[in-house]
């Protein structure tokens, strides 16, 4: 069976500061990963998807995630947080079978404070 | 490209009312659909998802229903509403390939039940 966890249901930085967005995920079937990002009011757009091939892997607005077999974990990361970040961040995992939905994460709201 | 559309967008309505909000996608074929809910400060849940026309998983027992009429239209309905369905609905698809496509999120729909 899937599962995600996100370490910290609140983070809050500086604007300039690192963002860290922990990702944990359990899977049956080597795993394709996903960051989603919500801001408020709005469906959930896509940030950046890990398949295979680089495991360090680059989205939109500056965020990059790494995937970690070992620590089976796949982290969110930005170098200098901006006021625009702030919205809430979904990591998910791919299902066991083509013909099913990804498993989301709890979701982490991240604040940025100026 | 593939866009996907969802109504209205807010909705406000009165105890033991029925309920019908829809999703169509448009520039794909045989897509993946799937209707979620997020309850104020929660994360996503699973309702309903659909690999085919006719072809509906029920993932929460609940008072809820979906039907997919048509290949790129999903409808989530109810007979009488209850106060605990309130919340945000997110419908969302995905290519019909593979677990390593991810899904794209229409822009949901704030249902109030008063």
């Amino acid at each position: 069976a899937q599962s995600v966890t996100q370490l910290g249901s609140h983070v809050s930085v500086s604007e300039g500061a690192l963002v860290l967005l922990r990702c944990n995920y359990s899977s049956s079937v080597p795993p394709y990963l996903f960051w989603y990002v919500q801001y408020p009011n709005q469906g959930l757009q896509l940030l950046l998807k890990y398949t295979t091939g680089a495991t360090l892997v680059k989205g939109i607005n500056g965020f990059e995630a790494e995937f970690k077999k070992s620590e089976t974990s796949f982290h969110l990361t930005k170098p200098s947080a901006h006021m625009s970040d702030a919205a809430e961040y979904f990591c998910a995992v791919s299902p066991d079978t083509g013909r099913r939905a990804l498993t989301f994460g709890s979701g982490t709201r991240l604040q940025v404070q100026p | 490209s593939q866009t996907i559309h969802q109504w209205p967008a807010t909705l406000v309505q009165p105890v033991g009312s029925p309920l019908s909000l829809e999703c169509t996608v448009e520039g794909t074929s045989n897509p993946n659909l799937y209707w979620y809910r997020q309850a104020a400060g929660r994360g996503l849940q699973l309702l309903f998802y659909s690999v085919g026309i006719g072809q509906i998983s029920s993932e929460v027992p609940q008072n809820l229903s979906a039907s997919r009429p048509q290949d790129r239209q999903f409808i989530l309905s109810s007979k009488k509403l209850l106060l605990s369905d309130s919340g945000f609905y997110l419908c969302a698809w995905s290519p019909d390939g593979g677990r390593n496509q991810p899904q794209h999120f229409g822009d949901g729909t704030r249902l109030s039940i008063l």
